[in-house]
């Protein structure tokens, strides 16, 4: 069975920084595309960002609104996927999802499985 | 980029068929593919719906999904209605740069 269970959430100051943690289970992990995605309260789904397999390159893509902020990282010894949000601004508030991403070749093509998310809130 | 652009809300009666509907602002909605995502209150999202019109194991076949090039949009079915379906759902695809593109949700009231 297929586990993804991120840590790490709190609250922060604006301008603040916080690492968020997914341990995964029940698959390859170091076979694995793994994206973030996040949800402000009451709002829809946004994608923050993904790593690659090593064996795709282990490149990184993020979205406009937290390029240069945040990074993403893995540790396929531990089964582990970070991210490392830094500058934190109030509109960072949200809870924060990460997902397997299923990919055929170089081209990406669906979100498989979801963990339970883990609340971030960037308020002084 | 493009957007895409889902109703707000849509409501049906238990039993019955609803279509929502997901609409691609600029370039082909048949240049990637679409999938659909339901999201229960206070849980995370599941996949219903990925490359356009694949179930995963395990989503009952009242969930379809299809696209229509001559709209522009993907469409995501759900037949014989039940209270459990009742949920958010979105729609997902990529742009050009592989980059990921979300509509902006549909609530789904099932009464």
């Amino acid at each position: 069975e297929v586990q993804l269970v991120e840590s790490g959430g709190g609250l922060v100051k604006p301008g603040g920084s916080l690492r968020l943690s997914c341990a995964a289970s029940g698959f390859t992990f170091s076979n694995a595309w793994m994206s973030w995605v996040r949800q402000a309260p009451g709002k829809g789904l946004e994608w923050v960002g993904r790593i690659k397999s090593k064996t795709d390159g282990g490149t990184t893509d993020y979205a406009a609104p937290v390029k240069g902020r945040f990074t993403i990282s893995r540790d396929d010894s531990k089964n582990t996927l970070y991210l490392q949000m830094n500058s934190l601004k109030t509109e960072d508030t949200a809870v924060y999802y990460c997902t397997t991403e299923g990919n055929s070749g170089s081209y990406p093509k669906s979100f498989d499985y979801w963990g339970q998310g883990t609340l971030v809130t960037v308020s002084s | 980029n493009f957007m895409l652009t889902q109703p707000h809300s849509v409501s049906e009666s238990p039993g019955k068929t609803v279509t929502i509907s997901c609409t691609r602002s600029s370039g082909s909605i048949a240049s990637n593919y679409v999938q659909w995502y339901q999201q229960r209150p206070g849980s995370a999202p599941t996949t219903v719906i990925y490359e356009d019109n694949q179930r995963p194991s395990g989503v009952p076949d009242r969930f379809s999904g299809s696209i229509d090039s001559s709209s522009n949009s993907a469409s995501l079915t759900i037949s014989g209605l039940k209270t459990e379906d009742e949920a958010d759902y979105y729609c997902q695809s990529y742009d050009s740069s592989n980059f990921v593109v979300f509509g902006g949700g549909t609530k789904l009231t099932v009464l």
